[in-house]
């Protein structure tokens, strides 16, 4: 079975400093990872995804992540905020062809203070 | 934009009733995806149909069902509603999956609330 660990439901930064969501995953065969993104009311935007092809994905927007599989982690990352990252965070797995399910974790709730 | 389409937007109802809910994929995907986000269970997902057939099944209840049609537009239908069905619905859909897993493209959902 696979499964995401997000830590820290909520993450406050201040506009301009680095961004840090944290993801760690469980999966039995080398997973696919996603990070998608949440803006109120709407629903749910893809920002990158890990296909194994490199381990530093950049994705939309100027977030990146970096698959480290000793760590089993994908953690978001953008070096200055803006504002308008304010949103909720998931980060999900899935186990590829055949079982293309996502399976998410409880995301991370981002603020930007100016 | 991400393509996918949902109705209705807002569906209020009562205890007891039926509802459906529809989902028109993007152009050229054969797989739709529906997933269920609540404030307690967070999201999860219940089934994919792929080309017109189920695929995959996850924490869908008995009291759920759903189905794709020919034009590969799908609806969710939930039935016996209870309160605990309130939550926001959503579509995703994806090509084909040819060995690296296509991305799923999610519509805007359906906010569900039972009264």
């Amino acid at each position: 079975a696979q499964s995401v660990t997000q830590l820290g439901s909520h993450v406050s930064v201040s506009e301009g400093a680095l961004v840090l969501l944290r993801c760690n995953y469980s999966s039995s065969v080398p997973p696919y990872l996603f990070w998608y993104v949440q803006y109120p009311n709407q629903g749910l935007q893809l920002l990158l995804k890990y296909t194994s092809a490199a381990t530093l994905v950049k994705g939309i927007n100027g977030f990146e992540a970096e698959f480290k599989k000793s760590e089993t982690s994908f953690h978001l990352t953008k070096p200055s905020a803006h504002m308008s990252d304010a949103a909720e965070y998931f980060c999900a797995v899935s186990e590829g062809f055949g079982n293309e399910k996502l399976t998410f974790g409880t995301g991370t709730r981002l603020t930007i203070i100016p | 934009d991400s393509g996918v389409t949902q109705t209705p937007k807002h569906l209020i109802t009562a205890t007891g009733q039926r509802v459906t809910l529809r989902c028109s994929p993007r152009s050229g995907d054969l797989s739709v995806y529906w997933y269920q986000q609540s404030l307690d269970q967070g999201l999860q997902f219940l089934i994919q149909y792929y080309n017109g057939e189920e695929r995959a099944k996850g924490n869908i209840l008995e009291r759920f069902s759903a189905q794709q049609f020919p034009d590969l537009h799908s609806e969710l239908n939930l039935s016996s509603l209870e309160l605990g069905d309130s939550a926001l619905y959503f579509c995703a859909s994806s090509k084909p999956a040819g060995g690296i897993t296509d991305t799923q493209y999610f519509g805007p959902g359906t906010r569900l609330t039972v009264l």
